[in-house]
């Protein structure tokens, strides 16, 4: 148990269709990220939290956002599902006092979203 | 920029075989390198990090990894191979002075008996 809890485990949903993923990280840690990983594109970095702040971008598509509230919980917002968007959603933690990226993170065990 | 090149999408070993991972990346400022390793339905969990200490670092389940400057790499080993390493494992590398963590694509590990 990595101390990153996750929710929902599995999301089904309809195509058009918005939904929520949310992420607890481990007590202490201050960075969030999440990722998408998917059969045919593997691990994807999506958005980076630190301390409510985004700090880096990378693939995220303009119809998935993510926010970082003050009690550091993170939620990633997918809108306008699309077939492709099926995928398991990670979210890790680290405590990043400083620098970024150096500190390991710690993942959480996904949210496996399936869109119909 | 930061990359990292994992050679072999797959690796089929027997069980008591010696485990070789390979993964070599490139970064324009001192790495830090991790290995990572992800069990079926399940997150990614750290095996081992690197962080300019020692060049050979001995991580959980008995793996260890060789940093190696010259030729750029930071290859996963394990002496004896266990049917419950079979799992996909993923080299990572960053480092200060902004730069996020970069994955490799990934190397799927089977061990047959």
């Amino acid at each position: 148990d990595s101390g990153v809890t996750q929710t929902p485990k599995h999301l089904i949903t309809a195509t058009g269709q918005r939904v929520t993923l949310r992420c607890s990280p481990r007590s202490g840690d201050l960075s969030v990220y999440w990722y998408q990983q998917s059969l045919d594109q593997g691990l994807q970095f999506l958005i980076h939290y630190y301390n409510g702040e985004e700090r880096a971008k990378g693939n995220i598509l303009e119809r998935f956002s993510a926010q970082q509230f003050p009690d550091l919980h993170s939620e990633l917002n997918l809108s306008s599902l699309e077939l492709g968007d099926s995928a398991l959603y990670f979210c890790a933690s680290s405590v990043e006092l400083g620098g970024p990226s150096t500190d390991t993170q710690y993942f959480g065990p996904g949210t496996r979203l399936t869109v119909l | 920029a930061q990359s990292v090149t994992q050679l072999g999408s797959h690796v089929s070993v027997s069980e008591g075989a010696l485990v070789l991972l390979r993964c070599n990346y490139s970064s324009s400022v001192p790495p830090y390198l991790f290995w990572y390793v992800q069990y079926p339905n399940q997150g990614l969990q750290l095996l081992l990090k690197y962080t300019s200490a020692a060049t050979l670092v001995k991580g959980i389940n008995g793996f260890e990894a060789e940093f190696k400057k010259s030729e750029t790499s930071f290859h996963l080993t394990k002496p004896s191979a266990h049917m419950s390493d079979a799992a996909e494992y993923f080299c990572a590398v960053s480092g200060t002075g902004g730069f996020k963590t970069i994955f490799g694509a990934g190397t799927r590990l089977f061990v047959k008996a």
